[in-house]
């Protein structure tokens, strides 16, 4: 069974910095890409940026709204994910979901997503 | 960016309701088109990835059709643990985006 677990959520004040961890099992996870997406309180979801995998050099894609601020990470020997975020305001208020990728035809879809993580920047 | 919109925002459904739910990118994606599902206090959860597959484990009643830039989410037969929003999101182009969301509800 696929299992994502987001942790490191929680309070940070404006200019702050925070590191989201995501552990992942029950799939070969040096496979995979791997996302995040966050979702603001009562809002839409939004994509925050991908991990590809180590047969594409662990290479990573971010929106804009976090490009420079933000950077995606991967430990395949600890099957896990990591949103190192630097910087933040608070519109990055929101929780944080770490989702798996799937393919077909070399072409990357969300398939599985944990069950997020809250971070609130306030000060 | 590629924008996503969906139709309707909100829709009052009966039990046993036929469902369709429009999105409608602002240019061509080709099929990459995936629809999540998103209950009350929960994640999202995929139902249809590449404009019509079923994730694994989603029952049929959800299908999925449309190319290009026009895409339809349909529930054949409405049930109460199907009153969720539901999201499209295109994954042809970066940044990765999302449909504002259906609320379905009784």
């Amino acid at each position: 069974e696929v299992q994502l677990v987001e942790s490191g959520g929680g309070l940070v004040q404006p200019g702050g910095s925070l590191r989201l961890s995501c552990a992942a099992s029950g799939f070969t996870f040096s496979d995979h890409y791997m996302d995040w997406v966050r979702q603001a309180p009562g809002k839409g979801l939004e994509w925050v940026g991908r991990s590809r995998n180590k047969a594409n050099s662990y290479t990573a894609q971010y929106a804009a709204s976090v490009r420079g601020r933000f950077t995606i990470s991967r430990d395949d020997s600890k099957n896990s994910v990591y949103l190192q975020m630097n910087s933040l305001k608070t519109e990055d208020t929101a929780v944080y979901y770490c989702v798996r990728d799937g393919e077909l035809s070399g072409v990357y879809y969300f398939d599985y997503w944990g069950q997020g993580t809250l971070v609130a920047v306030s000060s | 960016d590629i924008q996503m919109s969906q139709s309707p925002s909100s829709l009052s459904v009966s039990v046993g309701d036929r469902v369709t739910i429009t999105c409608r990118a602002s240019q061509g994606i080709n099929n990459n088109l995936a629809w999540f599902q998103q209950t009350p206090g929960k994640a999202p959860k995929s139902l249809i990835y590449a404009a019509s597959r079923l994730q694994s484990g989603v029952p049929s009643k959800f299908s999925g059709s449309g190319y290009g830039t026009d895409f339809t989410l349909t529930i054949s037969s409405l049930q109460p643990e199907d009153l969720a929003i539901y999201y499209c999101q295109q994954y042809y182009a970066y940044p990765f985006t999302f449909g504002g969301g259906t609320k379905v509800e009784i």
